[in-house]
Order: C-alpha cells, then sequence, then structure tokens
C-alpha cells in the first residue's frame, strides 16, 4: 500500500534561519494522492497546515511552503525564516479519494532557538 | 469552543479491564476517525466511519470496537487491556469520507495500562 516517509526525527534550527523538513511518498495504486502537512503546536491538537491535492502545485500557509513533485514523489516542507512559534511536530500525510485509510509519516519535531 | 470533545483526558486501568473512549464532533461532519499514537511511534490509522458506517478498519485485534449511536459520535470500546495498548488515542472527524478533505483532530485521550 501506500506509504509517507519522514527521515528527520528531530531537526533544530535557529530563529531567522531557512528549514526544509523532507517527506517523500510511495504511492502503490494508480493516480495521484493527495498531500498533506499537519501539524500539532505544544499543548494543542493536530491540525492542517496546507494541503495540495494536484500534482505540480504548490501550497502555503503561514509562510511555509510544499510543492507536489510528482517525478520525485516528495513533498518537502519549507519556510525561508523560522520563528520560535514554529517549534511543533509536523506530519506529512496522503490520502486517496477511496474509501482506504489515509497514511501519516512519523513526524518531525521542529524546534527553533532564539 | 472544542468542536470535537474527546472524553476522558487522561485514563488509567488495569490489565485486563475494559475501557469506552468518547468522542463527539460539533462540526456536522458525516465522517470520524479514531488514530492511536504510542510513545515514539507513527500515528496509526484504526477505524473510519462515514454516515455511521465502517469504512475502513486497519486495526488487527477484534479488543478494539467503535461504537456509532449518533452521526456525531463515534466511540471507542477497548476490552481485556493490556499494557500495549497505553497509547494516546485521537479522534477525527472530515466533511465527507472523501481523501481530499481536511481531518479535524481531538485533542486526545491518554491511556495508561497498568
Amino acid at each position: 500500500g501506500d506509504s509517507v516517509t519522514q527521515t528527520e526525527g528531530q531537526v533544530t534550527v535557529s530563529e531567522s534561519k531557512s528549514l526544509i523538513i523532507n517527506c517523500t511518498y510511495s504511492a502503490t495504486s494508480i493516480g495521484y494522492p493527495n498531500l498533506f502537512w499537519y501539524v500539532r503546536y505544544p499543548g494543542e491538537g493536530l491540525q492542517l497546515l496546507l494541503k495540495v491535492i494536484t500534482a505540480g502545485q504548490k501550497g502555503s500557509s503561514r509562510g511555509f511552503e510544499a510543492t507536489y513533485n510528482k517525478e520525485a514523489t516528495s513533498f518537502h516542507l519549507q519556510k525561508a525564516s523560522v520563528q520560535e512559534s514554529d517549534s511543533a511536530v509536523y506530519y506529512c500525510a496522503l490520502s486517496r479519494n477511496n474509501n482506504n485509510a489515509p497514511r501519516f509519516g512519523a513526524g518531525t519535531k521542529l524546534s527553533v532557538k532564539p | 469552543d472544542p468542536k470535537i470533545i474527546q472524553k476522558p483526558k487522561y485514563l488509567v486501568a488495569v490489565t485486563g479491564s475494559e475501557k469506552i473512549l468518547i468522542c463527539e464532533q460539533y462540526l456536522g461532519h458525516n465522517a470520524m476517525y479514531w488514530y492511536r499514537q504510542s510513545a515514539k511511534k507513527p500515528l496509526e490509522f484504526m477505524f473510519s466511519y462515514s454516515y455511521q458506517k465502517l469504512m475502513d478498519n486497519q486495526t488487527a485485534s477484534s479488543r478494539f470496537q467503535p461504537q456509532s449511536s449518533k452521526k456525531n459520535h463515534l466511540d471507542l470500546q477497548i476490552t481485556a487491556l493490556k499494557p500495549d495498548d497505553s497509547a494516546t488515542y485521537f479522534c477525527a472527524s472530515s466533511q465527507d469520507h472523501w481523501g481530499e478533505d481536511t481531518q479535524y483532530f481531538g485533542p486526545g485521550t491518554r491511556l495508561l495500562v497498568l
């Protein structure tokens, strides 16, 4: 079945520096999946950060961007200048427009140093 | 006001006992889900329901039984509890059981089985 891989379990970045959190997916079914980034801030529930349902498109929210790269099967999350308030756990996820369950990556904990 | 309510927030149980985790959503959504996250493990999909009907079940054990008394309720009954069941259980909902739809997560119930 489909799967999502986040290689970094934890990332530490200094405030105002750039960020990239890697996400790759393996799609075993025909067609292109929907791709998501969810975020869990400390003390809060998991919430959607951005999503892209069309291959080749870019999604953006709160200064974060992710491009759906169907050739590389990647959906990396980037931000040009992180803030301390961006410290959170970020999850990449994949879904299909069928009855199957969505797939989540293992999550990447981002710590932003002041 | 919280849109997805999970009760209780914390739960301690003894091995072999039975517990029910409560989930109610007030978003008017038609699909509901249960996920589990154990310490240092990825978010794991368990069940999905649409209009109170089971759509997907990725939980091997029959000790986990979802119960939907109303469209906006999806409780999780766990019988014969084991220490390995210790985890945070998240309820989620989406407008419909369709891959493009954003999932909205509850705050979780943290279960500890002794």
